[in-house]
């Protein structure tokens, strides 16, 4: 069975710092990876997608993130956050083989971006 | 993206009452879930809402405890029945157009059970 870990469950940066939220997965096979973002308030947005092709990807607002087959991974970044981004991220991971979309999320990182 | 509403979007229930949560998509889609989350907790799938058939539940969640229809291609509902504190939780309907595509969320319901 496929699992996510999230290693940073709350994460407070200021304005201007870097980001950096670990996730790891367990599956042994083909994966999608994904990150969601959950603002206060609001529903679970996609922020990026990873099918395969290019290992680093990019989001929407200025994220990134970066698929280490090796290490199981699939860390997201940003170089400079803004208060805007406090949310809570998901990431996710779904096991495509046979057509069955189920996908396993982590436990979420909460991050507080301080002005 | 599809358009995902979700009704009640809150609602507070008394122990042993069952709640029924609809899903309305503003398009067509293959597939719909049926999430719970619960307070400082990831998102656990439910089950698989499938249109004309049962629905697929996960390891925990059972039919007599959580019904679902699916009656068509837009729309679907999950019942939480014979409530007790322990369902407090979100339940959020999601749909997806396959194993290779994202999911979309709505924006879930806040049930609480005193």
């Amino acid at each position: 069975a496929q699992s996510v870990s999230q290693h940073n469950h709350h994460v407070i940066l200021s304005e201007a710092a870097s980001l950096e939220l670990g996730c790891n997965y367990s599956y042994g096979g083909t994966v999608n990876l994904f990150w969601y973002v959950q603002y206060p308030g609001q529903h679970l947005q996609l922020l990026l997608k990873y099918f395969s092709g290019d290992p680093l990807v990019k989001g929407i607002k200025g994220f990134e993130a970066e698929f280490i087959k090796s290490k199981f991974s699939f860390n997201l970044r940003k170089p400079s956050v803004q208060w805007s981004d406090t949310a809570e991220y998901f990431c996710a991971v779904n096991a495509p083989s046979g057509g069955y979309q189920k996908v396993t999320f982590g436990t979420g990182t909460k991050l507080q971006v301080i002005p | 993206s599809a358009v995902i509403s979700q009704k009640p979007s809150r609602d507070i229930c008394q122990r042993g009452t069952s709640l029924t949560i609809q899903c309305q998509v503003d398009s067509q889609v293959t597939m719909m879930f049926w999430y719970r989350q619960q307070p400082g907790q990831s998102l656990t799938l439910i089950a698989t809402a499938n249109q004309g058939s049962e629905a697929t539940y996960e390891s925990g969640f059972v039919i007599d405890k959580f019904p679902i229809s699916r009656p068509n291609l837009t729309f679907s509902t999950l019942t939480v029945s014979n409530m007790s504190p322990e369902d407090s939780s979100i339940y959020l309907c999601s749909v997806g157009e396959g194993a290779n595509s994202p999911l979309h969320f709505g924006n879930g319901t806040r049930l609480t059970v005193t």
